[in-house]
């Protein structure tokens, strides 16, 4: 079974600019997480979605945003893209909502913000 | 406040030599513990889940164990490699119905492991 994917891997953008990250859960599994990771903070919840639909938000402004689609597969984007959003950006997935639910991580997109 | 404090921050070991990382948490309700290896550049890769009535769990060398009363767990590693090397972080759920959401996590300690 493959694992769960991001694309890009790697990003570089300039201030100001806009970027939208993807990814590809688990066949099967119907919750996608997005965290921000950074060596000063550890790992941040930015949001998650099941069904389609946001489930719950982490205290990031409105800038980040994000969507799920049918097949279960997320996206999500930032605008106006500041220095400080340079960081790792990992998804997870797991089959269902429940918090006993095991989650898996991508690889994660590394975004450099300029 | 709902909080995981990890230490030590970082630690350095030889290798085939044993070591245990701590995890203390003020998280309330509880659901349950997770502990997670993460390699450098790459995602999270979990390692054990426990629940309230769990008070040890192994996976390979890997051995967590929980004290849901005093609110505090280790993850003790056996007989060292190289490929340990990585970052142990420690996650605890809040009990508050269905969301990932609420999944709070430690900052880490880097364990690296030398020859």
């Amino acid at each position: 079974k493959a694992g769960v994917t991001q694309t890009p891997r790697y990003l570089i953008k300039t201030r100001g600019q806009q970027v939208t990250l993807s990814c590809s859960p688990i066949s099967g599994h119907r919750s996608v997480s997005w965290y921000q990771q950074t060596p000063g903070q550890g790992l941040q919840f930015l949001f998650e979605y099941f069904s389609e639909t946001q489930r719950n938000k982490g205290n990031f402004p409105g800038r980040f945003s994000g969507r799920q689609f049918s097949n279960s597969r997320s996206e999500m984007n930032v605008s106006t893209l500041e220095l400080g959003d340079s960081a790792l950006y990992l998804c997870a997935s797991s089959l269902r909502l429940a918090d006993n639910n095991e989650q898996f991580f991508g690889p994660g997109t590394r975004l450099t913000v300029l | 406040k709902n909080q995981v404090e990890q230490s030590p921050q970082s630690l350095i070991i030889l290798e085939g030599k044993n070591c245990t990382l701590q995890c203390n948490y003020t998280v309330s309700p509880f659901s349950n513990l997770r502990w997670y290896k993460q390699d450098t550049g790459r995602g999270p890769v979990s390692l054990t889940i426990m629940t309230f009535s769990e008070n040890t769990k192994s996976n390979g060398r890997y051995t967590a164990t929980l004290d849901a009363d005093t609110k505090q767990s280790s993850l003790h590693i056996t007989a060292s490699q190289l490929s340990d090397s990585a970052s142990y972080i420690c996650v605890v759920t809040r009990h508050l119905g269905g969301s990932q959401g609420n999944l709070i996590f430690g900052k880490g300690t880097k364990l690296s492991v030398k020859p």
